[in-house]
């Protein structure tokens, strides 16, 4: 069974810091996607890596994926207000295809 | 990406009676349709998979005569909670797919409330 793992649960941050947050999984896959979501709504796609070694950035975001250590992190700089949500790594079950979600991570990022 | 349109949005309902959420992929073909619930400060959990022109697969747990899942075309999924309880009371969100190893694009989510 596909078990997909976050940390932190709970991230409180100062504006201009930098944290990573990390995914940990518990089979074998070679697609993880990144989501925000804001209170209330649904999922925005901010990352999709579908190879080892991928790394992908947009603007205070970044986020790598190691197939073999079946590990992701996504790596905040410079935080800034804005970037206070929940933030989900999904993880693609090879053969099902399905997304198992991780715990997810609340960030807030304070003034 | 593709767009993926659920409605309603949030829909209020008396305990006992049934609710459709409708989940349309409106510029592809979703082959495939997942449907998730969320839980207040809960993660996303599987709730089935269906295949247009197939009968939906049902994670362990969830009850498929409760959670009616229809998908009937490549554009279209329906579910439908029957004789909904408070303790279905949950935010609903669909995502499609079109052919396997393509991304999943999700709907805006329904909440739903049963009083």
């Amino acid at each position: 069974e596909l078990k997909v793992e976050q940390n932190p649960l709970f991230l409180s941050m100062q504006e201009g810091k930098n944290y990573t947050i990390y995914c940990n999984y518990s089979t074998t896959s070679d697609r993880l996607y990144w989501y925000r979501q804001d209170p209330g709504k649904s999922l925005e796609s901010l990352f999709v890596l579908l190879s080892n070694g991928a790394v992908k950035q947009e603007g205070r975001l970044m986020a790598s994926l190691d197939t073999k250590a079946r590990l992701s992190t996504l790596h905040i700089t410079a935080a800034v207000h804005d970037l206070s949500a929940t933030y989900f790594c999904a993880v693609e079950h090879s053969g099902t295809y399905k997304y198992i979600f991780g715990t997810g991570t609340r960030l807030k990022v304070l003034a | 990406g593709a767009v993926v349109s659920q409605h309603p949005s949030r829909v209020i309902c008396k305990s006992g009676t049934s609710v459709k959420i409708e989940c349309r992929s409106l510029d592809f073909q979703a082959t495939t349709m997942f449907w998730y619930r969320q839980f207040p400060k809960q993660s996303l959990m599987l709730m089935a998979t269906s295949n247009e022109g197939s009968k939906a697969t049902y994670e362990q747990g969830v009850e498929k005569d409760k959670f009616l899942i229809n998908h009937a075309s490549l554009t279209l999924s329906t579910l439908t909670v029957t004789s909904a309880h408070p303790e279905d009371s949950s935010f609903y969100i669909c995502s499609g797919r079109g052919r396997a190893n393509t991304e999943a694009f999700f709907g805006q989510g329904t909440r739903l409330t049963v009083v």
